[in-house]
């Protein structure tokens, strides 16, 4: 079945230990998303990557890092420097549509819980 | 910051009767995507509308779009226990790549 796999589902992390969480697609898409969830809040993107080899910050990319080695791969990287970690994290990705006002549809991931002690 | 914002904030009705909740934004959009998320759990599309269509069905859900008074709608018709979850609306922001959130409303159908 092809989708996204994000791992681990939980993750807990002590203060000042960088923590990396996998996302895996095979839907063959082109572009992939990292976002962060906080408690009855929407999502943020922290980053977003068109293509391989290349990715672009969103809005709260302080204290995290991207690579796009592979098509199927995005991992984010949570560094020490995140002051504040503690949150739900998806991956998604999607297919890239250039008809006229197109859209790009997003298939997500289970998500990440990432607690720091 | 955030563009899409939802309303209600939280929704409680009867198995069986319609839900219906509103996303506003502020800038002009090419699209507006409604998403659903389970507790706990990613999100799933469930309709795209784009900026020149007014009304679109699929399957119990209907949405519209007022790009004069930019805003949407999302009506889920004969409601069951299993639609219980948090409903988003997406609109993108410089890029297709970029979407904005709203905070969501939470849908609670009682038994």
């Amino acid at each position: 079945d092809g989708g996204i796999t994000q791992s681990p589902k939980y993750l807990f992390r002590k203060e000042g230990q960088n923590v990396t969480l996998s996302c895996e697609q095979n839907l063959n898409h082109d572009a992939m998303y990292w976002y962060r969830q906080d408690p009855g809040q929407g999502l943020r993107l922290i980053y977003y990557s068109q293509i391989v080899n290349d990715f672009q910050k969103g809005d709260i990319a302080e204290g995290y890092s991207v690579s796009r080695e592979k098509k199927e791969s995005f991992p984010l990287t949570v560094t020490s420097a995140q002051k504040n970690p503690t949150a739900f994290y998806l991956c998604a990705s999607s297919a890239r549509d250039t008809s006229y006002l197109g859209a790009n549809v997003l298939t997500f991931g289970a998500g990440s819980r990432l607690t720091v002690l | 910051s955030q563009q899409g914002e939802e309303d209600p904030q939280a929704l409680s009705i009867q198995e069986g009767e319609n839900a219906t909740m509103n996303c506003s934004y502020k800038t002009s959009i090419n699209n507006l995507q409604w998403y659903r998320q389970n507790s706990g759990r990613g999100l799933v599309h469930l309709i795209l509308i784009r900026s020149n269509e007014r009304e679109k069905h699929s399957g119990r859900l209907r949405v519209t779009l007022d790009t004069s008074k930019k805003s949407s709608s999302l009506l889920i018709t004969a409601s069951r226990a299993a639609d219980t979850a948090s409903y988003f609306c997406a609109t993108p922001r410089d890029s297709n790549y970029q979407l904005i959130w709203g905070a969501g409303t939470k849908l609670i159908i009682k038994p």
